[in-house]
């Protein structure tokens, strides 16, 4: 089974720019997690989707960061504008609605951002 | 609210030495625990995970953990250390009628030759 595509895998930008990520997540996945990690911290979640609802998106910065899976699949994490304190890698994963694996979230290999 | 302490944000030991990584966890309901793995400009990969079942969990690559709920800690353990072993890990824990996973800072892994 593929695994949880991301890309691109690494993105330099200046701030005040604007970037945009995407995620493709593991066929019949139902869920679909954004998770930033800063540089020595663990992940944080952004934004968590069910289908293409959005379940908890609490700790977005909602004034810069927005978030969309329209169709249930993909999804797409933009930043508008970016400040220094973006730099992060930003993780998709995901994971099946209910079943064994209920409690298991697959993640993809991240995007590094830069921000200068 | 859940939260995880990673004590430790370096560990280093000698291939075939004891890898030890401490959590402990903070939760007001029974939780659900997991160690993650994570090699340099690689995703995070499940090690093994705790879900209310034998405390004494057995994951991946020889590693384990063991479920201590008077210490609240989730500690992970490998006998003998691999240099493959080097990478990043990473405790989280859930509680079990939430989505939401709240990870420890990290301990960085280095195995000495």
């Amino acid at each position: 089974e593929a695994g949880v595509a991301q890309s691109p895998r690494y993105k330099i930008i200046e701030k005040r720019q604007s970037v945009a990520f995407w995620c493709n997540p593991i066929s019949g996945h139902a869920t679909l997690y954004w998770y930033q990690q800063i540089l020595g911290q663990g992940p944080k979640l952004l934004i968590q989707f069910q289908n293409n609802g959005v379940v908890d998106d609490s700790q977005l910065p909602k004034d810069r960061f927005s978030a969309e899976r329209l169709k249930g699949v993909d999804s797409t994490l933009k930043i508008q504008p970016a400040k220094l304190e973006d730099s992060a890698v930003y993780l998709c994963a995901s994971s099946h609605l209910a079943g064994e694996n209920y409690n298991e979230q697959f993640f993809g290999p991240g995007t590094r951002l830069t921000v200068l | 609210a859940q939260s995880v302490t990673q004590l430790g944000s370096h560990v280093s030991v000698s291939e075939g030495a004891l890898v030890l990584l401490r959590c402990n966890y903070s939760s007001s309901v029974p939780p659900y625990l997991f160690w993650y793995v994570q090699y340099p400009n690689q995703g995070l990969q499940l090690l093994l995970k705790y879900t209310s079942a034998a405390t004494l969990v057995k994951g991946i690559n020889g590693f384990e953990a063991e479920f201590k709920k008077s210490e609240t800690s989730f500690h992970l353990t490998k006998p003998s250390a691999h240099m493959s072993d080097a990478a990043e890990y990473f405790c989280a824990v859930r509680n079990p009628n939430d989505y939401k996973l709240s990870f420890g800072a990290g301990t960085t892994v280095t195995v000495r030759a």
